[in-house]
């Protein structure tokens, strides 16, 4: 069956204190996979695409990478604005040979000052 | 602001009701995407419109329909509502079918069911 995991569900830490967060899937021909921020009340932002294991995308402190079995993202030297909940999807060929994204739960960050 | 309309932003109605949520999305944008998201299961794909046409179907209940207009904006229509409803209905769009760079999400309806 095609999963996608998210780890932790939770993270809380000090600012400046850089971590990673981690998206495993187990799917049959990734399409793609997607990195996302929720704010409390909002709707998904879009934070980066990734289509091959090894590739990397930054975006200020923000940095994705993808393996061939999960993709990490890290955060350098965190604020409190990164606070947010992170998700990640996983873009599949159904069996209709359709795209179909599959969603994580999410990893809640709280970073305190 | 995202550039996709969501109304209303909140909605209140009984077991048994029908509701309908609007989205306009991004200009130029000519995919709208469904998804309902709740605590326990998180984003869950409903359907997709690409120019007017259903391009995709996901975990869309019977009871649930949607169509996109000429303007491309967007309806889901929500009857025989029931409490396990209430979540939180988010519209997304993106300029292709593909959604190869990204969606974009409105800020939601947030339904709730009493």
């Amino acid at each position: 069956e095609d999963q996608v995991t998210q780890s932790p569900e939770a993270l809380r830490l000090q600012e400046g204190e850089s971590s990673s967060l981690n998206c495993s899937y187990t799917v049959s021909g990734l399409r793609g996979l997607f990195w996302y921020r929720q704010d409390p009340g909002k709707g998904p932002e879009f934070l980066f695409t990734l289509y091959s294991a090894g590739e990397e995308k930054e975006k200020e402190r923000l940095k994705a990478t993808l393996t061939k079995k999960e993709s990490f993202l890290h955060i350098t030297a965190p604020k409190p604005e990164d606070s947010a909940t992170y998700l990640c999807a996983v873009r599949i060929l159904n069996a209709g040979n359709n795209r179909k994204l599959i969603w994580g739960l999410g990893t809640s960050l709280a970073v305190n000052p | 602001d995202s550039g996709v309309t969501q109304t209303p932003k909140h909605l209140i109605t009984a077991t048994g009701q029908r509701v309908t949520l609007r989205c306009s999305p991004r200009s130029g944008d000519l995919s709208v995407y469904w998804y309902q998201q709740s605590l326990d299961q998180g984003l869950q794909f409903l359907i997709q419109y690409y120019n007017g046409e259903e391009r995709a179907k996901g975990n869309i209940l019977e009871r649930f329909s949607a169509q996109q207009f000429p303007d491309l904006h967007s309806e889901l229509n929500l009857s025989s509502l029931e409490l396990g409803d209430s979540a939180l209905y988010f519209c997304a769009s993106s300029a292709s079918g593909t959604g190869n760079y990204g969606y974009t999400f409105g800020s939601g309806t947030r339904l709730t069911v009493v």
